[in-house]
């Protein structure tokens, strides 16, 4: 079964850049898509992003500008940046594994966790 | 973008009622919607995908049905650990997937 955990910085100064780490076990990162999504208090859950060990990852097009995934399938691990972060990047950041039943559908989540954007 | 809207934005119930939650979309899906349940602190878990497939290990008492732009989540006998968040999801139309903003289920 896998497992996936997120981790980094818990507080992110405003316009500085958020790194996220997320570790999978019982699974090998380059044989799927992973995902990251959020959960804020202003817009509920938002799809940050996916990438796959081969291609140009896929964002969303409203955080396009300023996001980047990328992963290790030595460490089989991913990870998100997000640059010129706002109060409004606080949220919960979930690593997620893409394409379970389809491309697109989430069967497996990590815990969270919680990065807040401090002024 | 599609947006998905979620009804009720809570809904009070008993243990051992029926839960029905809605969700419908602004653009047609066909059947490619997803449901989730969220406890906080807690991983989200699939609980439907496809409008009406569950997902493993899922419980028979969670049903899916619609088409197009309309959906429900039925909970034909609600238990003490079904009280939760509930999002759908739409992964029709993307970039971006996108989801509702969800039912609380409470009691």
């Amino acid at each position: 079964q896998v497992h996936l955990q997120e981790s980094g910085p818990g507080l992110v100064k405003s316009s500085e850049t958020l790194s996220l780490t997320c570790t999978v076990s019982g699974d090998s990162v380059g044989r799927h898509y992973w995902a990251w999504i959020r959960l804020t208090a202003g817009k509920g859950l938002e799809w940050i992003g996916r990438v796959f060990v081969a291609g140009s990852p896929d964002y969303n097009p409203s955080l396009k500008s300023r996001v980047a995934m990328s992963m290790d399938t030595s460490k089989n691990q991913i990870f998100l940046r997000l640059t010129s972060v706002t109060a409004a990047d606080t949220a919960t950041y979930f690593c997620v594994k893409d394409g379970t039943y389809g491309s697109g559908t989430f069967g497996s989540w990590g815990q969270g966790t919680l990065v807040t954007v401090s002024s | 973008d599609i947006v998905l809207t979620q009804a009720p934005a809570t809904l009070s119930v008993s243990p051992g009622e029926r839960a029905t939650l809605s969700c419908t979309a602004n653009q047609t899906l066909g059947t490619y919607l997803a449901w989730y349940q969220h406890k906080p602190g807690q991983a989200p878990r699939l609980l439907i995908y496809d409008a009406s497939n569950r997902a493993p290990g899922i419980p028979a008492r969670f049903s899916g049905s619609g088409f197009g732009t309309d959906f429900t989540l039925t909970i034909s006998s609600v238990e003490p650990e079904d009280f939760a968040l509930y999002y759908c999801q739409q992964r029709a139309n993307w970039p971006p997937y996108t989801f509702g903003r969800g039912s609380k289920l409470e009691i």
